[in-house]
């Protein structure tokens, strides 16, 4: 039972590319969600995901997008990579909502030149 | 939306001592307030949490209160050990509507051996 991972740890891109972060879980859970973690900002929510097949904005969606691909898999792609998008991504899942237990997988860092 | 704010950003204790962090919320419709805890390269993990039905939660060297009237919350770790250092982070979210968890900013908690 791996709980939450996240691929890849580390990236570093330049302005203008794109990428996709990926995260999959194996706990059977029916949300998941993607944050973003800035020094000083905690963790702000960019998109979650309730249940397979359903996706909603959070708090800072803007150059972004995401796919619940099945019930394990939930993928962040930024279309095209801005210095302002260098943070470190986690993702978590659980059961139901939002307001119990998070898993978070062990995150990515990305880095934007 | 909500906001958490959280206190104090850094904070170091003597090993046997005790640590406090305290947050307030600004949304009197948040009812479910968790702490996690995020050791260096890795993700939050829950520690304790605590529903608005109740006043203080208790769980070994960790405790945590909340005064609803005030909109504070509080996070007491006694008898502090190396490794409780970490950085915590406190949430405020509403159990009853779709609303996410709003997290707080962070403490980076040093335990001085």
């Amino acid at each position: 039972n791996a709980g939450v991972t996240q691929t890849p740890k580390f990236q570093v891109l330049k302005t203008g590319q794109s990428m996709t972060l990926q995260c999959a879980q194996d706990m059977n859970h029916n949300s998941m969600y993607w944050y973003r973690q800035d020094p000083g900002m905690g963790l702000r929510l960019i998109y979650y995901s309730a249940s397979e097949g359903t996706t909603d904005k959070g708090e800072v969606p803007n150059g972004y997008n995401v796919s619940r691909l099945n019930k394990r898999e939930f993928s962040l792609r930024l279309e095209s990579a801005a210095p302002s998008q260098t943070s470190v991504y986690f993702c978590a899942s659980t059961t139901g909502g939002p307001v119990e237990t998070q898993y978070f997988g062990p995150g990515t860092r990305l880095l934007v030149l | 939306g909500e906001n958490v704010e959280q206190h104090p950003s850094t904070l170091s204790v003597q090993e046997g001592d005790s640590a406090v962090i305290k947050c307030t919320y600004s949304d009197s419709a948040s009812n479910y307030f968790p702490w996690y805890k995020q050791e260096l390269g890795k993700g939050p993990q829950l520690i304790i949490d605590i529903r608005s039905n109740v006043g203080e939660k208790k769980d070994q060297r960790i405790a945590v209160t909340l005064n609803k009237t005030a909109k504070h919350f509080s996070l007491h770790i006694t008898e502090t050990q190396p490794e409780d250092s970490a950085v915590y982070f406190c949430a405020a979210g509403d159990q009853t509507g779709a609303n996410n968890l709003f997290f707080g900013t962070g403490t980076r908690l040093t335990v001085i051996p």
